[in-house]
């Protein structure tokens, strides 16, 4: 069964600039969920989706948004990069409802901002 | 607000020695507390998990311990290895916000020595 599928896996942007990224959940799996991972904040959640709705956000400015699509597939987008949104997100599915909670991440998405 | 706090920051230790992880939480809500290994460029991936109705769990070398009435948790990994060597992080959840939203603790960069 494959696992978590986040591309790219490596990015560089600009600051004002925006970036997209995309994560493929595991067959089967309906929840997908963000994180952001920095040297100085570690894993900070980003957003909670099911069936296409978000379930939950975090605190983050709106410049951070994403979308579930109906075959489970989710994006994220950061709009007008700040150098401080350099950092590694990763995405991660569940089978929420009807699991134990634990999530499964994929490898991540390097972003730097420049 | 750090709601799970987790030490120390770094970690060394010889091979076949103890390695022992602490966290704290303050949410009372928690009930899921998992912790997550993570290689260099890979995604964090569940090691082992505890909920409160256990005051501990063994899984192999790893061990969960957990005091709700002072509100932590650690990981112990006996006989470590060189294969160890990665970080750790420390979750909370609260299962009944209806959510796998975690809560990270900050890290723990593990090296076994041999």
């Amino acid at each position: 069964k494959a696992g978590v599928t986040q591309t790219p896996r490596y990015l560089i942007k600009t600051r004002g600039q925006q970036v997209t990224l995309s994560c493929s959940p595991i067959s089967g799996h309906r929840s997908v969920s963000w994180y952001q991972q920095t040297p100085g904040q570690g894993l900070q959640f980003l957003f909670e989706y099911f069936s296409e709705t978000q379930r939950n956000k975090g605190n983050f400015p709106g410049r951070f948004s994403g979308r579930q699509f109906s075959n489970s597939r989710s994006e994220m987008n950061v709009s007008t990069l700040e150098l401080g949104d350099s950092a590694l997100y990763l995405c991660a599915s569940s089978t929420y409802p009807s699991g134990t909670g634990e999530l499964f991440f994929g490898e991540g998405s390097r972003l730097t901002v420049l | 607000q750090q709601q799970v706090k987790q030490s120390p920051q770094s970690l060394i230790v010889q091979k076949g020695g103890i390695s022992i992880i602490n966290c704290a939480y303050e949410n009372t809500a928690f009930d899921y507390f998992p912790w997550y290994q993570q290689f260099p460029g890979k995604g964090p991936a569940l090691l082992i998990a505890i909920r409160p109705d256990v005051s501990e769990k063994k899984e192999g070398r790893f061990t969960i311990s957990f005091n709700k009435s002072a509100k932590q948790f650690s990981l112990h990994i006996m006989d470590s290895q060189p294969g160890d060597s990665a970080t750790y992080f420390c979750a909370a959840s609260d299962s009944g916000a209806g959510s796998y939203q975690l809560t990270f603790g900050k890290g723990t960069k593990l090296s076994v020595i041999p």
